[in-house]
């Protein structure tokens, strides 16, 4: 069985600063990474995935993230954050084997302070 | 085009009412999935289809009828539902189940009250 964990419900940042939300994962099986955001209102969108090969994974609006495996984290990073960031993400993982079902972390919510 | 789009947007039933929502994708995706959403809660899983077949349906309750008309369209059928139905459902599609690699792109969802 797989499940996920992000450690924090709510990041509070200002405007400009660097953001890091952390996730880690726990499973038996070889799996693939993902972050997905959700604006207010709005359904899920892919912010970027982890398949193989380089742990550093580049994603839309500035995003990235980094695998390590020895620590089962993949932690969302943002060198910059914008009042526009503001939404909730999810980090969540899927087995090699199939997509039908993938699991998602409970989810943190990313405020923004001007 | 990567969309996937739902309607309505908003609807709101009463407990006896039968309504249906819509889901429609024109990626040629032969997965499509409904998920439920709480408020400050991830989505949970409803049902998948593939390649138009039923393939999980995760014990949802009965008043909940999926339907795949054809590969790209997806329908929930609603009747009987109870308050605590009410939430944001969300439609996704991914390419197949073969291969989890394979993202999910999502809807903007449905905002479902029962009154």
């Amino acid at each position: 069985a797989q499940s996920v964990t992000q450690l924090d419900s709510q990041v509070p940042v200002f405007e400009e600063a660097p953001v890091e939300l952390r996730c880690n994962y726990s499973s038996s099986v070889s799996v693939y990474l993902f972050w997905y955001v959700q604006y207010p209102n709005q359904g899920l969108q892919l912010l970027l995935k982890y398949l193989s090969g380089s742990t550093l994974v580049k994603g839309i609006n500035g995003f990235e993230a980094e695998f390590n495996k020895s620590q089962t984290s993949f932690h969302l990073r943002k060198p910059s954050v914008h009042i526009s960031d503001t939404a909730e993400y999810f980090c969540a993982v899927s087995r090699y084997s199939s997509a039908s079902k993938i699991i998602f972390g409970s989810g943190t919510r990313l405020s923004i302070r001007p | 085009d990567t969309e996937v789009t739902q309607t309505p947007k908003h609807l709101v039933m009463g407990m006896t009412n039968k309504k249906s929502l819509k889901c429609e994708q024109h990626m040629g995706h032969r997965a499509m999935y409904w998920y439920k959403q709480k408020a400050k809660k991830p989505p949970e899983l409803m049902f998948v289809y593939s390649y138009e077949k039923l393939s999980i349906n995760e014990s949802v309750p009965s008043r909940f009828s999926p339907e795949c008309p054809n590969s790209s369209l997806l329908n929930l059928h609603l009747h009987a539902l109870q308050p605590e139905d009410s939430a944001l459902y969300l439609c996704a599609s991914s390419q197949d189940l073969g291969q989890g690699y394979n993202e999910q792109f999502f809807g903007p969802g449905t905002r479902l009250t029962v009154l």
